[in-house]
């Protein structure tokens, strides 16, 4: 059975960084996708980025390139995501989530997502 | 990358049926059989309810169904139960391994 562990709850001050890590067991790692989703406080979801382990390139939505970095340990199973420059408003909860499939022969993944993380709360203030 | 439309709420009663839409462009929901729905209840990770917008995965009950014209997905959910209230969210791949999320739909139960 495929779970995603991530780590635990963060506070961190505005202007700083935070590095949330999504451990992955049960599963064949490098070949699926594994995304990042922010949930404010009873907000929606965001797609914040992606990686599939075996191409090593993280692909970002727009609204958070430049500010957060997903990479891929495949020694350890484990997919981490970076966010920098944190504000007030990135306050949320952080899941990475699993691709339902592997990538096809057109190197895609990010269709949906069966497995996901129990989440991490980033909590930002001064 | 603009998220997918979906109205803030619907509601039914017990046994009746809802429609939640979901409406993209064709960079995203126009483009690709690639939907998927999720439920979330509160305090809960979300859940896959639909998947290449109208496949359901295991275990997920036949009164869930997903259909799409055109830049426009819909999710149905038949025989509403009181458990199915939960918030309804839609995803779409786009182009070069990006996805994008609807704002979520709010289902209550009357």
């Amino acid at each position: 059975q495929v779970q995603l562990v991530q780590s635990g709850a963060e506070v961190k001050r505005p202007g700083s960084s935070v590095r949330v890590s999504c451990k992955a067991s049960g599963g064949t790692f490098r070949s699926y996708g594994i995304s990042w989703v922010r949930q404010a406080p009873g907000q929606g979801l965001e797609w914040m980025g992606g990686i599939i382990p075996i191409f090593g390139s993280a692909k970002y939505a727009q609204k958070f390139q430049g500010r957060v970095t997903i990479t891929a340990d495949e020694s350890t199973s484990t997919v981490y995501m970076e966010l920098s420059s944190l504000r007030s408003e990135d306050t949320a909860v952080f899941y990475c989530a699993r691709d339902r499939a592997e990538y096809d022969n057109y190197g895609r993944g990010m269709k949906s997502f069966d497995y996901w993380g129990q989440g991490t709360l980033v909590t930002v203030s001064s | 990358q603009s998220a997918l439309t979906q109205p803030a709420s619907v509601s039914g009663s017990p046994g009746q049926s809802i429609t939640i839409s979901c409406t993209g462009s064709i960079s995203d929901v126009g483009a690709y059989n690639y939907v998927s729905w999720y439920q979330q209840h509160p305090g809960k990770a979300p859940k896959l309810m639909i998947y290449d917008v109208s496949d359901r995965p295991s275990g997920v009950s036949n009164r869930f169904s997903g259909s799409k014209f055109g830049n426009t997905a819909s999710l149905t959910i038949s025989g509403l139960q009181a458990e199915d209230e939960a918030h309804y969210f839609c995803s779409s791949y786009t182009t070069n391994n990006l996805a994008v999320f609807g704002g979520g739909t709010k289902l209550t139960v009357l």
